[in-house]
């Protein structure tokens, strides 16, 4: 019953560095979305893909990049990382969009 | 820019007591949805109000939305350790879920 799968757990980057972020939910859902958390902000929308095909822009999405690979795999890319994007990262995803939204277990990504 | 307001932002309280998050905007929503966090985990749905005045139970936790659909709470009775945990108010109005910056809850025993 895994829901919707994160990877990986925990990465440190050196500033300047690019990384993937991983999601796969296998819950035949369309809609995936990616959010980070930062204290005392609660968790802010970075991109989203309504339907498989589609990207769009969040509240925050300066500095990342988005794959929507299939209807399951929806991937979170960061170019060339800085500081300001040390955070949590969730992967989300619903049946349709502004459907029930249901979480990853976070990645934690630290930036030195 | 919608924004959702959270108060208080942390609270400690003795196991028993009662207490209130309360969850505002100046926006109207189509729906509000409460969701509860524990550490090393992403958030968890408690329940979705959709109706203005509408009220919500689950054992303990009573939620309500303002009847503009602009402000929501959640009411805790009796609140036990492990109601522990940072709850999170997001309302949603075009599909995409605003979230609320969390209330973090440490029930003592």
């Amino acid at each position: 019953n895994a829901g919707v799968t994160q990877t990986p757990k925990f990465q440190v980057l050196k500033t300047g560095q690019s990384m993937t972020l991983q999601c796969a939910q296998d819950m035949n859902h369309n809609s995936m979305y990616w959010y980070r958390q930062d204290p005392g902000m609660g968790l802010r929308l970075i991109y989203y893909s309504a339907s498989e095909g589609t990207t769009d822009k969040g509240e925050v999405p300066n500095g990342y990049n988005v794959s929507r690979l299939n209807k399951r795999e929806f991937s979170l890319r960061l170019e060339s990382a800085a500081p300001s994007q040390t955070s949590v990262y969730f992967c989300a995803s619903s049946r349709g969009f502004g459907n029930t939204i249901y979480f990853g277990e976070g990645s934690w990504l630290t930036v030195v | 820019t919608q924004l959702l307001e959270q108060s208080p932002q942390f609270l400690s309280i003795q196991e028993g007591e009662n207490l209130t998050v309360y969850c505002n905007s100046s926006s109207v929503f189509s729906s509000l949805q409460w969701y509860r966090q524990e550490p090393g985990e992403g958030p968890v749905l408690l329940v979705t109000v959709v109706t203005g005045g509408e009220v919500k139970k689950l054992k303990r936790l009573t939620f309500q939305f303002g009847d503009a659909r602009k402000d929501s709470s959640l009411h805790i009775t009796a609140a036990q350790p492990g109601d522990t945990g940072l709850y999170l108010c997001a309302g949603s109005n075009t599909g995409k879920l605003i979230f609320g910056q969390g209330t973090t809850l440490q029930v003592k025993p």
